[in-house]
């Protein structure tokens, strides 16, 4: 089975300070898309940002960067300048095996609630 | 605009009732997709549509059935579920169907998701 690895279940930040959060995933695909979504309590899955695999530099949307290591199919998300708003569950989505070409579907991660501390 | 909606927001249903689920984006979007989700676990796969017409089906029971009328509305049609049913449904749409190569047009829109309770 393919597998999509959150390590962290949980993680937790001060407002105004850094995080990190890690994945790892497999993949046969060369060329391909990664994206980490943030689900909070109100359900509704929002994109953060996306990463293209066959760039060499690592995608940033504002305060959310990504440290993508391809050879080594690791995809953290950092978060920096933490918000009381960025309190969700974050997914990390690689793309979905697929059999007889790809297809760019996605499969998600186990996910890793965030929290913030005021 | 990258707004896709869903409704109901919830919908509450016996074991022996038909009830659907409605999707809708008005993006040009071509592949359009069913996922559930249930408490404290990530999106699992249900059906892809692309050019309105069915092209994956991740082996879901019968009593679930998807419609895509338009290239602009998704449908998912249900009938005698079982409690194990309950979860949140979420849509998803992207502009790329599937075919051609990888690209940003692989990028995931969701719904709001309408939350199912089956009694």
């Amino acid at each position: 089975a393919q597998t999509v690895t959150q390590s962290q279940p949980e993680m937790s930040v001060q407002e105004a300070e850094t995080v990190t959060l890690s994945c790892t995933y497999d993949t046969s695909e060369s060329d391909y898309y990664l994206f980490w979504y943030k689900q909070p309590p109100s359900r509704q899955m929002i994109l953060v940002i996306r990463q293209e695999a066959y760039k060499q530099q690592n995608a940033t949307e504002n305060r959310f960067s990504v440290n993508f290591q391809k050879a080594a199919k690791s995809f953290s998300l950092k978060i920096s300048d933490s918000q009381l708003g960025d309190a969700a569950m974050y997914f990390c989505a690689p793309p979905r095996r697929n059999y007889g070409g790809s297809q760019g579907n996605l499969i998600f991660g186990k996910g890793t609630k965030l929290s913030v501390k005021p | 605009d990258t707004e896709v909606t869903q409704t109901p927001k919830h919908l509450v249903m016996g074991m022996t009732n038909k009830k659907s689920l409605k999707c809708e984006q008005h993006m040009g979007h071509r592949a359009m997709y069913w996922y559930k989700q249930k408490a404290k676990k990530p999106p699992e796969l249900m059906f892809v549509y692309s050019y309105e017409k069915l092209s994956i089906n991740e082996s879901v029971p019968s009593r679930f059935s998807p419609e895509c009328p338009n290239s602009s509305l998704l449908n998912l049609h249900l009938h005698a579920l079982q409690p194990e049913d309950s979860a949140l449904y979420l849509c998803a749409s992207r502009p790329r169907g599937l075919a051609g190569l990888t690209s940003s047009t692989d990028t995931q829109y969701f719904g709001p998701g309408t939350r199912l309770t089956v009694l």
